[in-house]
Parts: structure tokens; C-alpha cells; sequence
């Protein structure tokens, strides 16, 4: 199974929404409504930021927001701040009941 | 809430076998699917495998030869030990519940994770 494809990295200003995207295939994102993301501080476990496509956890800013397009998901970030700033990671099931994660996309809160 | 704490040896030489095991607290192991994660330095999230408290296990198809993932419904701790390992098995090992009582393909909540360092 190949990694869900994401942006190395991307960049924006306290203030500004920004949307990472996260694509995968017809046999993974494309096929299941069980794409999730994590946040990810440096030296830190995951953080579940998203499940089921959209779904927000209790405790998780309302500034997240998570969608899906065919084989792309997004996350988008409202209201960028500088505690934001993290490797933010996809995830999807897979059509041989297995899970794959994205390479992982680094904001910068500039 | 619940909470999970990985535990093993941080090093381990070539070759041989790496255990890990992670002891859930604050709930029951039974009727949930548990998994583990791992990332090597400066790297992304690969996903290792989960089971269903010992009904079922899936893996990732690149590492199902060296894997296995089982549980101890007694201790309420749940294993990992993958064979045969070198230096690209390097990484910071997280296991996680997967998902809810009734389903689901998320991760929460995680352990904070165990340095496991290949080196002879």
C-alpha cells in the first residue's frame, strides 16, 4: 500500500484559514468515509484532530474542520495561530482492511 | 479517561526480536480494536497493526512477515514483537485505541511513545 500523498510543508499568518489536502486513491480516501487527522507537536504524540471525514472531537477547536472530495480530504484551519504551528498528518482505511497515513504536511505560523 | 503507556527495552541489537507492550488504564481492553504506530526520527507516521482483543489482527503488508500483535485481557496490556530487526526499525513505537465500542478508524487516545533504537 503506497502513503496518501500531502504537501511537505505549508505556511501562513495568525489570522488566515488554510487548508492542507491529503490524496489518496479510490481504494482508500476515494472508497471510506474514514479519513482522520492528527497534529502533531514536536516531541509529542499524535493529537486526533478529525475523524470520520468531518467529525470533531469534544475538545477540538471549532477552528478545524475537515472535508473530502473524491480521493482528496482537506483540513482547514480558521483563525491561524501561533499554538497551531505542528505537523499535521491524514489517514485513511483501506479496501484490504488495512490503514495508511499521509507523509505528514509542517505549518509554519509565519 | 483512558490512558496508555508503552513499555520495553529502548535498545535492541540486529537481528533479534523487538517487545514492546502497552498497559491500558481507565478501561477495559475488551471490545476495542488497539494498535500500533511508529515513526522514525524525523519522519511520518506508519502504521504497524491492530487487533480486536484477540479475535483478529490486521498488519501493514510490509512488515506482516516480522509482526505480531496479541493481548492479555488478564493484565489488560496488549504486545507487540516484530523479528529479525535492523536499523531501519529505529523509531518512537506509539500504540493507540482504534476507533470506538462500535467501530471506527481513528486513533484516540495514544500512549506518548517509546524510543526503540537498533544498534549492536
Amino acid at each position: 500500500q503506497s502513503a496518501l500523498t500531502q504537501p511537505a510543508s505549508v505556511s501562513g499568518s495568525p489570522g488566515q484559514s488554510i487548508t492542507f489536502s491529503c490524496t489518496g486513491t479510490s481504494s482508500d480516501i476515494g472508497g471510506y468515509n474514514y479519513v482522520s487527522w492528527y497534529q502533531q507537536h514536536p516531541g509529542k504524540a499524535p493529537k486526533l484532530m478529525i475523524y470520520d471525514v468531518s467529525v470533531r472531537p469534544s475538545g477540538v477547536s471549532n477552528r478545524f474542520s475537515g472535508s473530502k472530495s473524491g480521493n482528496t480530504a482537506s483540513l482547514t484551519i480558521s483563525g491561524l495561530q501561533a499554538e497551531d504551528e505542528a505537523d499535521y498528518y491524514c489517514s485513511s482505511y483501506t479496501n484490504i482492511f488495512t490503514v495508511v497515513f499521509g507523509g505528514g504536511t509542517k505549518l509554519t505560523v509565519l | 479517561q483512558v490512558q496508555l503507556q508503552e513499555s520495553g527495552p529502548g535498545l535492541v541489537k540486529p537481528s533479534e526480536t523487538l517487545s514492546l507492550t502497552c498497559t491500558v488504564s481507565g478501561g477495559s481492553i475488551i471490545s476495542y480494536y488497539w494498535s500500533w504506530i511508529r515513526q522514525a526520527p524525523g519522519k511520518g507516521l506508519e502504521w504497524i497493526g491492530y487487533m480486536y482483543y484477540s479475535v483478529s489482527t490486521n498488519y501493514n503488508p510490509s512488515l506482516k512477515s516480522r509482526v505480531t500483535i496479541s493481548v492479555d485481557t488478564s493484565k489488560n496490556q496488549f504486545s507487540l514483537k516484530m523479528k529479525s530487526v535492523t536499523a531501519a526499525d529505529t523509531a518512537v513505537y506509539y500504540c493507540a485505541r482504534r476507533g470506538n465500542a462500535v467501530g471506527g478508524n481513528w486513533f484516540d487516545p495514544w500512549g506518548q511513545g517509546t524510543l526503540v533504537t537498533v544498534s549492536s
